[in-house]
């Protein structure tokens, strides 16, 4: 198993350019996660997924969209990039039982700069 | 005020030396806690978790929950330089609104040195 897998490992983006962080497992977890990670901030939940066609908000949404799909792919938008989300983004998933949040296998992330 | 504080260190210790990572809380409807550790430039993985108050142990580590108190601790006996890396303490609750989403503490920085 790969686990949970990030593309890209880096990324440089300009004010106002989008693009799209990708993350994929292959653990058929039906939960899956974004998380931004920023100095002294600890890790704040973007986006959340509880299974294929279900999303929702996490704590700091604003300037990002989801969707999923599959349940393998869960892919993260930026729409308008901001020198605010210079940050690393972590992806994860997990299966849940009974309300209790099983084991969140975590990606490598993904460094982004935005100027 | 954050619903979990962790003091983001950073903290140096000899090796060998008996390590005590701390948060506190204010939701008091958390009922899972755990704690992640992260070697720098990764992501984070779980390390421990328990589910109300008590002691959990597991080798080297013991987690404990003091639920009255809202308060969380790790403890690293005879820490090694593998230690080193930043401590994350999470927790959530089940069911409502919350269900599945955790809260992350701010992560301590963690350096054990030979």
């Amino acid at each position: 198993n790969a686990g949970v897998t990030q593309t890209p490992k880096f990324q440089v983006l300009k004010t106002g350019q989008s693009m799209t962080l990708q993350c994929a497992q292959d653990m058929n977890h039906e939960y899956m996660s974004w998380y931004r990670q920023d100095p002294g901030m600890g890790l704040r939940l973007i986006h959340y997924s509880v299974g294929a066609g279900i999303t929702d908000q996490g704590e700091v949404p604003n300037g990002y969209n989801v969707s999923r799909s599959t349940t393998e792919d869960f892919p993260l938008r930026l729409l308008s990039a901001a020198p605010s989300q210079t940050s690393v983004y972590f992806c994860a998933s997990s299966t849940t039982s009974g309300g209790f949040q099983e084991t969140q296998y975590f990606g490598p992330g993904t460094r982004l700069l935005v100027l | 005020q954050k619903e979990v504080e962790q003091d983001p260190g950073p903290l140096s210790v000899p090796e060998g030396a008996i390590v005590s990572l701390n948060c506190t809380y204010s939701n008091s409807a958390f009922q899972y806690f755990m704690w992640y550790r992260q070697y720098s430039r990764k992501g984070p993985e779980l390390l421990m978790y328990t589910y109300s108050s008590g002691n959990k142990e597991d080798g080297r580590f013991t987690a404990q929950v003091d639920k009255s108190s809202k308060y969380i601790s790790l403890f690293i006996r005879d820490s090694q330089p593998s230690d080193s890396a930043t401590y994350l303490c999470a927790m959530h609750h089940a069911g409502g609104t919350s269900y599945g989403k955790l809260t992350f503490g701010q992560g301590t920085i963690l350096t054990v040195h030979p």
